[in-house]
């Protein structure tokens, strides 16, 4: 199974700044990495769709970047309603498809 | 907008089976490009994939569920449903369907529903 690896596992910020989480996969996935936003009590959803589109609806203040091995979440300026936990989940052809443990973000 | 909703027993029995249903409404799942998918999460943990079925009825599985594992589809009632055999504590959890993009990629996802494994 691909590992994928979040850091950090939990951030503290404040309203306005500029937040980044990162995702490692443990083998080259090219693009094919999704990011979601998961609040408390609800189920998961779907922000960023290959590294680095914009799902329909979501806010520009998300971003993604990145490919291979190395990818980047980031928030331009933190809102309240952005308090939640962040996964990164690859789709590699070689399934099964995985997630990263998680990023726990909080305001400050 | 396509909407998914989970149902079934929020308490089975070490060594039975865990069975859910996930019935789609305003949209088919008979809709080419999407995939059915379950996904799970423990309390307090993270998500952990455990398979698909698409349009056409055909299945994937994480390996480390395979030998537990079904999901079918029932084109009829427009549902599609997840059994887990032999279960034990470990599989309780928070267990979710969600419609996915060529399987991979979930944008619709129903609200969740907590099964508890216990005697």
């Amino acid at each position: 199974d691909i590992q994928m690896t979040q850091s950090p596992s939990s951030l503290s910020a404040s309203v306005g700044v500029r937040v980044t989480i990162t995702c490692q996969a443990s083998q080259d996935i090219s693009n094919y990495l999704n990011w979601y936003q998961q609040t408390p009590g609800k189920a998961p959803k779907l922000l960023i769709y290959d590294a680095s589109n914009l799902e329909t609806g979501v806010p520009s203040r998300f971003s993604g970047s990145g490919s291979g091995t190395d990818f980047t979440f980031t928030i331009s300026s933190l809102q309240p309603e952005d308090i939640a936990t962040y996964y990164c989940q690859q789709y590699d052809n070689l399934l099964p498809i995985t997630f990263g443990q998680g990023t726990r973000l909080e305001i400050k | 907008q396509v909407q998914l909703q989970e149902s079934g027993p929020g308490l089975v029995k070490p060594s039975e089976t865990l069975s859910l249903t996930c019935t789609v409404s305003r949209g088919s799942v008979s809709s080419g490009s999407y995939y059915w998918s379950w996904i799970r999460q423990p309390p307090g943990k993270g998500l952990e994939w455990i398979g698909y079925i698409s349009y056409s009825g055909s299945t994937n599985y994480n390996p480390s569920l395979k030998s537990r594992v079904t999901i079918s589809l029932d084109t009829s009632k427009n549902q599609f449903s997840l059994k887990l055999s032999s279960v034990t504590a470990a599989d309780t959890a928070v267990y979710y369907c969600a419609r996915s993009r060529w399987g991979y990629s979930m944008d619709v996802w129903g609200q969740g529903t907590t099964v508890t494994v216990s005697s």
